[in-house]
């Protein structure tokens, strides 16, 4: 079964510029998680989504920052206006019944969008 | 506040040793903590989790121990190789919510050929 899978897995952005990192959730997964992690930290909870709803934002910057899992497609998280500080490793994670295992409420990231601001 | 702290930033062993990585958590109310791997490059692999209700839990060459009295989580890993060589994170679930995990800053662990 394919993992959680993230695009671009690297991203160049100027200052001011916009990001757009896409995730996959795992097949059969309906709940969508965001982690950024800064260089030598621990990953940091920005936002939970599941289809059409954003259940948990708590951990998303108020400013330049959002997040979708639309019906069809994809989950988003979106950066407008970039500055250096958002320069960091987003990380996409996913959990939900998985057909077959006993593990379903696991949480599974997959390997990550590096953001880079110049 | 509350957070999760690891006692020893870096361990090196010798292949074929056994590997212990400590972690402390502060958040009385997490009940659900999780061990993840992370190589460089690449995303945490999830490895091993244990509930508040059980003090032992066993996976393939890893076990976790969770001593809730002094608030403290320990992964063992048994003869370590060279491919175990990663940053491992522990995390905790805050305030109940199993998504919202926080993470420790991790150990380095470098396994000597």
């Amino acid at each position: 079964n394919a993992g959680v899978m993230q695009n671009p897995r690297h991203l160049v952005r100027r200052r001011g510029q916009e990001a757009r990192l896409r995730c996959s959730p795992m097949k059969g997964h309906s709940h969508v998680y965001w982690y950024r992690q800064l260089p030598e930290e621990g990953l940091k909870f920005m936002v939970y989504l599941q289809k059409e709803n954003i259940i948990d934002e708590s951990g998303m910057p108020k400013e330049r920052f959002s997040a979708e899992f639309p019906k069809e497609g994809p989950s988003i998280l979106r950066i407008q206006q970039v500055v250096r500080g958002d320069s960091a490793a987003y990380f996409c994670a996913s959990s939900g019944q998985v057909a077959g295992t006993s593990s379903g409420n696991t949480i599974y990231f997959g390997e990550g969008s590096w953001l880079t601001v110049v | 506040g509350e957070n999760v702290g690891l006692h020893l930033p870096t361990l090196s062993v010798q292949e074929g040793d056994n590997s212990i990585i400590n972690c402390a958590y502060s958040n009385s109310a997490s009940d659900y903590f999780i061990w993840y791997k992370q190589e460089s490059g690449k995303g945490p692999q999830f490895i091993i989790d244990i509930r508040s209700n059980m003090d032992k839990r066993q996976g393939q060459r890893v076990t976790v121990l969770l001593n809730k009295t002094v608030k403290h989580l320990s992964l063992q890993i048994a003869a370590t190789q060279p491919g175990d060589s990663a940053v491992y994170f522990c995390a905790e679930n805050s305030g109940g919510s199993n998504y919202k995990l926080t993470f420790g800053k991790g150990t380095l662990l470098t396994v000597n050929p």
